[in-house]
């Protein structure tokens, strides 16, 4: 099945480390997101990325880098990890399909990488 | 900006029927959608709404007022594997067509 895969699935590390989260699709979409989600406090977007060329900040962009590898890879990195950005972090995929209503509100979400900063 | 709200729990037994609230200010609301999350797992798209009205999908509806800027996510026949948590997400276009998600709202199905 297509799918959206992220690696590692859980990480702990210490605080000033570089972090790398990454993210691969098989579903051939152009569309790639990452998110944190704290508790209470839902799913907010870091960064998101149209295509290849095309890298955008969310929301809570700060602290945190992104990488864009190929259609299918879309990397996060933590600079400089802080105990504040414990959190889970979410992989997510779209394709808007202009003949089908609803598909640009239709986001698939990898597994999620439990990351904690000590 | 933008701001979603919903309550934060709801409880109700299995076989009832239940609805989860979403309110939404945003400036260029573009539709509004649901996800299911359940614990340890990743959200997963349920339904969404682009006009006016309830979209029925099984057991599951979800009903949009732009006037009002307010939807809900209605399940009947509650089963014990409904308990998770359901977020509304809202796409703004005057967000770069950003996803912008409630806080969520965990509902608990009791036998």
């Amino acid at each position: 099945d297509a799918d959206v895969t992220q690696t590692p699935r859980n990480r702990i590390t210490k605080t000033g480390k570089r972090i790398m989260l990454e993210c691969s699709q098989t579903k051939g979409h152009d569309r790639m997101y990452w998110y944190r989600q704290d508790p209470g406090l839902g799913l907010r977007l870091i960064y998101y990325s149209f295509d290849v060329k095309d890298i955008n900040k969310g929301e809570i962009s700060d602290g945190y880098s992104v990488s864009r590898q190929a259609q299918a890879k879309f990397s996060l990195s933590l600079e400089s990890a802080i105990p504040n950005q414990t959190a889970l972090y979410f992989c997510a995929t779209s394709d808007p399909d202009r003949g089908r209503e609803g598909s640009y509100n239709e986001q698939f979400f990898g597994p999620g990488t439990r990351l904690t900063v000590l | 900006g933008q701001s979603l709200e919903q309550p934060s729990e709801v409880t109700a037994v299995e076989g009832a029927i239940v609805q989860i609230n979403c309110t939404y200010q945003t400036s260029g609301f573009y539709g509004l959608s649901w996800y299911q999350q359940h614990d340890g797992g990743a959200p997963t798209f349920l339904s969404y709404n682009g006009l006016d009205g309830l979209e029925e999908t099984g057991r599951f509806s979800s009903f949009l007022s732009r006037s009002d800027s307010y939807g809900y996510l209605l399940l009947q026949e509650l089963q014990m594997k409904d308990s998770a948590s359901y977020f509304c997400a809202v796409r703004d276009d005057n967000y770069g067509q950003n996803f912008v998600f409630g806080p969520g709202t965990r509902l608990s199905v009791l036998p």
